[in-house]
């Protein structure tokens, strides 16, 4: 089954204690990316990767850190969380070749720093 | 600087037609999105507009007039499980940027 998949789907964590957040897609996907969703400020894109070794900074990147080094992979990495990265978070792949297309979007992790 | 609006919230009758609008003023321009999101789940795909006119997809048209920086998704036929937020987005012209607005939660009432 064509699928993005997250793990973990919930997280509880303390402030300064460095996670990641995998997303893997089975669909040979080069464009991938990672959003944000808070109440009252809809989905803020926090960084993207137009393929392999490729990332750029979306409106949100502060506090964030990805890396894509395969094409299916795209963790998420928090090195010192804080309570204002607590969020809802969707990674989302597109199909090859043509940029930012149709997105299939994981099924979220919902994230709390306390 | 880069902005989408949308209306907060809107509510219609089952059977009846709806015009979600969706204006935007961006740095670039790569084509518009529209996703819907039910309640706890992912955005799922819409529809895509690059050039101006309307896309039809069963149920669901979307229109684009890039020069209005103005975009509608139209619903048709609606059903009550047609209740979910709809996300208006932007790419801008490196391609690989995306905007999104903060969405319209759409009420199917009986």
């Amino acid at each position: 089954e064509a699928q993005v998949t997250q793990n973990p789907r919930y997280l509880i964590t303390v402030t300064g204690k460095k996670l990641t957040v995998t997303c893997s897609q089975n669909m040979n996907h080069e464009y991938m990316s990672w959003y944000r969703q808070d109440p009252g400020l809809g989905l803020r894109q926090i960084y993207y990767s137009m393929n392999v070794e490729v990332t750029d900074k979306g409106d949100v990147p502060e506090g964030y850190k990805v890396s894509r080094k395969e094409k299916r992979n795209f963790p998420l990495i928090l090195e010192s969380p804080s309570p204002n990265q607590t969020s809802l978070y969707f990674c989302a792949s597109s199909l090859p070749g043509q940029g930012i297309y149709e997105q299939y979007f994981g099924p979220g992790t919902r994230l709390t720093v306390t | 600087g880069q902005n989408i609006d949308q209306p907060t919230e809107m509510t219609a009758t089952e059977g009846a037609i709806v015009q979600i609008n969706c204006t935007y003023q961006t740095s670039g321009f790569n084509g518009l999105f529209w996703y819907q999101q039910h309640a706890g789940e992912a955005p799922t795909f819409l529809s895509y507009n690059v050039l101006d006119g309307l896309e039809e997809k069963g149920r669901f048209s979307s229109f684009l007039s890039r020069s209005k920086g103005y975009s509608y998704l139209l619903l048709k036929e609606l059903q009550m499980k047609d209740s979910a937020s709809y996300l208006c987005a932007v790419s801008d012209n490196q391609g690989g940027k995306l905007i999104f607005g903060q969405g319209t939660e759409l009420s199917v009432k009986p």
